[in-house]
């Protein structure tokens, strides 16, 4: 069993919707959850990231984790062609290594 | 641009040479990552350093696959012998100092490796 299980979608959705990426983790030691989107062909870029469970707010995301349920989201409102990308997962080991999902690929459309 | 640079963008070579690849992390960051993504896969850990000293090496580095960070400021890795199975993106990732209160890894564009 992977560490981080992600839908790798893909994930179409209209312009305007609000869109939820999910992951599911084994490891209950994890504390920090990591939300990376990746565009095609270049690096991970952090969106954000929360400690433990909870809710944390950025704009038109928010990231939230179940510890309980050992589940993570990530919630866009007003979703735009913009957000078209992979979106990555990843509960930080530690203080160390990252340990990323698959990735859910999302595609916006006009 | 501050940002993490690696070195070459991209790189094809021929099964059985050496190709080494450069990352550059953001200047006060003293901890440097290593990881390997494969096409619809996340990336996965290779190793990573605090300032010169290597404190982790994941079993997907064979020992074909060496990493140095001489003097805890700019990274190499160097793979011998490459096979068609090495070719991938290689990613650099840093972070600030352990208890300077974050965690984030920012990372570079990468280094996409094909191995004909």
């Amino acid at each position: 069993q992977k560490e981080v299980e992600q839908d790798p979608g893909p994930l179409s959705v209209p312009e305007g919707a609000i869109v939820s990426l999910n992951c599911t983790y084994s490891n209950s030691a994890f504390q920090y959850f990591m939300w990376y989107r990746q565009y095609s062909r270049k690096g991970p870029e952090l969106l954000m990231y929360t400690y433990s469970s909870g809710n944390k707010e950025d704009g038109r995301f928010t990231a939230q984790v179940d510890k309980s349920s050992k589940y993570i989201s990530l919630f866009i409102r007003d979703s735009q062609p913009s957000d078209s990308a992979t979106y990555l997962c990843a509960p930080l080991r530690s203080t160390d290594k990252l340990i990323f999902g698959t990735g859910t690929r999302l595609q916006v459309f006009p | 641009d501050t940002g993490v640079s690696q070195n070459p963008r991209h790189k094809i070579t021929k099964r059985g040479q050496n190709v080494t690849f450069r990352c550059d992390p953001i200047s006060e960051h003293n901890r440097l990552y290593w990881y390997r993504q494969t096409l619809g896969q996340g990336p996965e850990f290779l190793t990573y350093f605090q300032n010169e000293a290597q404190l982790e090496k994941s079993r997907l580095l064979s020992d074909r696959f060496s990493a140095e960070r001489p003097k805890g400021s700019f990274s190499t890795l160097e793979i011998q012998r490459t096979e068609q199975g090495d070719s991938a993106m290689y990613l650099c990732a840093s972070s600030l100092p352990v208890g300077q209160g974050t965690y984030e890894q920012y990372f570079g564009p990468g280094t996409r490796l094909t191995v004909t």
